[in-house]
This record gives structure tokens, sequence and C-alpha cells, in this order.
């Protein structure tokens, strides 16, 4: 069957430590693979895409990795702050425009 | 990017009835999607919906229970029928920006059935 995983658990780091949050997928074989940012009681908001022939991805404070070996995906947020907290969800997508999510990771950023 | 608008924020519903949400969106669309969001869990896509076609749905999900409307490209309504409080979740409805390959996502609406 096919499945999205993320950190089993809620994720809780001091703040100016870097977070690293990992998704794995079996049997899928995503075109892309996204990350979003979601806030209690609102849509979830894009962050980052990285391709399945790219291997690393960065935007300011934000880096993605892409190992279709291992089928992961590895989220990194540097220099954390408080402001970071919120559930982040990855997203594979295949050729035909669908988008399958992740079950997601709480991240709480202590100060 | 795109704005996206649903209707209602949230509703409370008597079992057996049927709710219809709306979204709404600021430019033209080929394809919407329309989620559930289940409390503490991750999105589940329901449907994708293409504009003067009928909706593609997912396993586990059927027209009879969310019959899908897209009448124009900025426009689309979800409807959960024959309501359960097993329905009782959040529904989003999102849109791809194909050129960059994002998806941009409604508020959401809060469904609980009694």
């Amino acid at each position: 069957s096919q499945k999205i995983e993320q950190n089993s658990e809620a994720l809780n780091i001091q703040e100016g430590k870097t977070a690293t949050l990992t998704c794995n997928y079996t049997n899928y074989s995503p075109a892309y693979l996204q990350w979003y940012r979601q806030d209690p009681g609102r849509g979830p908001v894009f962050l980052l895409l990285i391709r399945e022939n790219e291997k690393e991805k960065r935007k300011e404070r934000l880096k993605v990795t892409f190992d279709t070996t291992l089928k992961q995906s590895l989220f990194h947020i540097t220099a954390s702050q408080p402001a970071d907290s919120a559930t982040y969800l990855c997203a594979l997508t295949n050729t035909g425009n669908q988008f399958y999510f992740g079950t997601g990771t709480s991240l709480t950023v202590i100060p | 990017s795109a704005v996206i608008s649903q209707k209602p924020s949230r509703d409370i519903c008597q079992r057996g009835t049927s709710l219809t949400i709306q979204c709404q969106v600021d430019s033209q669309v080929t394809m919407m999607f329309w989620y559930r969001q289940q409390p503490g869990q991750s999105l589940t896509l329901i449907a994708t919906a293409n504009q003067g076609s009928e909706a593609t749905y997912e396993s586990g999900f059927v027209i009879d229970k969310f019959p899908i409307s897209r009448p124009n490209l900025t426009f689309s309504t979800l409807t959960v029928s024959n309501m359960s409080p097993e329905d009782s979740s959040i529904y989003l409805c999102s849109v791809e920006d194909i050129f960059y390959n994002e998806q941009f996502f409604g508020p959401g609406t809060r469904l609980t059935v009694l």
C-alpha cells in the first residue's frame, strides 16, 4: 500500500538550533515533493518544492533534501525561532498533478 | 499566487442533512482540489474538479456522498450528503499554480455533525 510517513512524534527544540523533519514514502514515484506549513485553524501554506532530479533546495533558513533511492526527504530549519512553531506537511505529486500529503509533524521551538 | 475564500467558515449540522461548501478563487484555474482533514490528521484528497467535466474521486470517496460542481474556472462547490458524525472534519479547497507547481489553500470549512 502507499504510505507517506513523517516524524511519528511531535518535535520540540531549543530556539537557535536546527530542526530536522523527515518524510518517508513507499510505493510512490513522485515527480516532485513539497513541504507546507500549517498553523492551527488555517490551510497549509507552501514553503518549498524539490524535483526528483534535484538533491537539495534552499530558501533562506530552510533546506530540503530529496533522496529517491532511500525514498526520503529531509526538511531543515536552521536558527529556529518560536515563530517557526507549526505543523509541517510533506506532499508528493505524481505526474497526474495530484497531491498526497504526509501525516505531518508538529514542531515547537522553545524560547 | 491565488487568493481562495470558502463559505461557510464553520457549521454545525444535524445527522442526515446535507451541507454545500463553496470555494471561490480570485483568478481562473484549471484544476481545483477538495481535501478533508480530520481532527489531528493530515489532509486526504477527496476529488479533483475540472471545469466542464465530472470530478475525479479518490479511493474511498464517491460522488453520491460528495457531489461536486465546477460551473466555471473560478468557482466550485462540494456537498457533504446525508451527514453522520464521522463526517465531522475540516474541508479545504485548493488550486494549483501550474507554473510554480505549488498549491494554494482556502481557509477551510470546519464541519461538526451532531
